[in-house]
């Protein structure tokens, strides 16, 4: 059974840090991307990173560039995510996100997510 | 940056059919996903590549792509297809999705 579990979240003053971790079982990680996508309490989807399987590739949205690091350990099955500098927009549910790559991409399994609030 | 616009919600009666529309610039030149999101629970894949349904997903969802606006419809829709719906594509080198569309089955 495939299963992504993120851990992690907490509440965070602004401008601490954070960082999200995502372990991987029933499939191996190495043979996926994998994205954060994050959901902002009562709003819509918003994409936050992805890297690719080999990690050779790496992209961010521009709402977190220059604070998240996204990275990944495929010995570990594990995906993380370290934000810096955080901010009140930045409250969230984050969701691990596993991508399938190939002649058209698409998001076929979700983690259940952990919650991050970012308040003084 | 490309954007992606959906209608705020939609209603339809069960048994009938619902339409919930995704709107972007040459929209039909890139493939476009939707997820179904439930109260509480995670997005699930419905569709991909403009009109392949998962497997598991019922007959009912199909879709489309053309033009600047691809289309989800549910064909003969049940209760428990109340649901947020989001469209999802590929832009350059970001990941780009609808703002959400809410459907009522009342």
């Amino acid at each position: 059974e495939v299963q992504l579990v993120e851990s992690g979240g907490g509440l965070v003053q602004p401008g601490g840090s954070l960082r999200l971790s995502c372990v991987a079982s029933g499939f191996t990680l190495s043979s996926y991307s994998m994205n954060w996508v994050r959901q902002a309490p009562g709003k819509g989807l918003e994409w936050v990173s992805y890297i690719s399987s080999s990690t050779n590739t790496i992209y961010y949205a521009d709402s977190v560039k220059g604070r998240f690091t996204i990275s990944r350990d495929n010995a570990k099955n594990s995906l993380y995510l370290q934000m810096n500098s955080l901010r009140a927009e930045d409250t969230a549910m984050y969701y691990c996100v596993r991508e399938v790559v190939g002649a058209t991409d698409y998001f076929d399994f979700w983690g259940q997510g952990t919650v991050v609030t970012v308040s003084s | 940056s490309y954007e992606l616009t959906q209608p705020p919600s939609v209603s339809v009666s069960p048994g009938q059919t619902a339409t919930i529309t995704c709107a972007g610039h040459n929209l039909g030149n890139k493939y476009v996903c939707w997820y179904q999101q439930k109260p509480g629970q995670s997005p699930v894949l419905v569709i991909y590549q403009d009109n392949v349904r998962p497997s598991g997903i019922p007959e009912r969802f199909s879709a489309s792509n053309s033009g600047n606006t691809a289309t989800l419809t549910i064909s003969g829709t049940q209760a428990m297809d109340e649901a947020d719906y989001y469209c999802q594509v590929w832009d350059s080198s970001a990941i780009i999705f609808g703002g959400g569309t809410k459907l009522t089955v009342l």
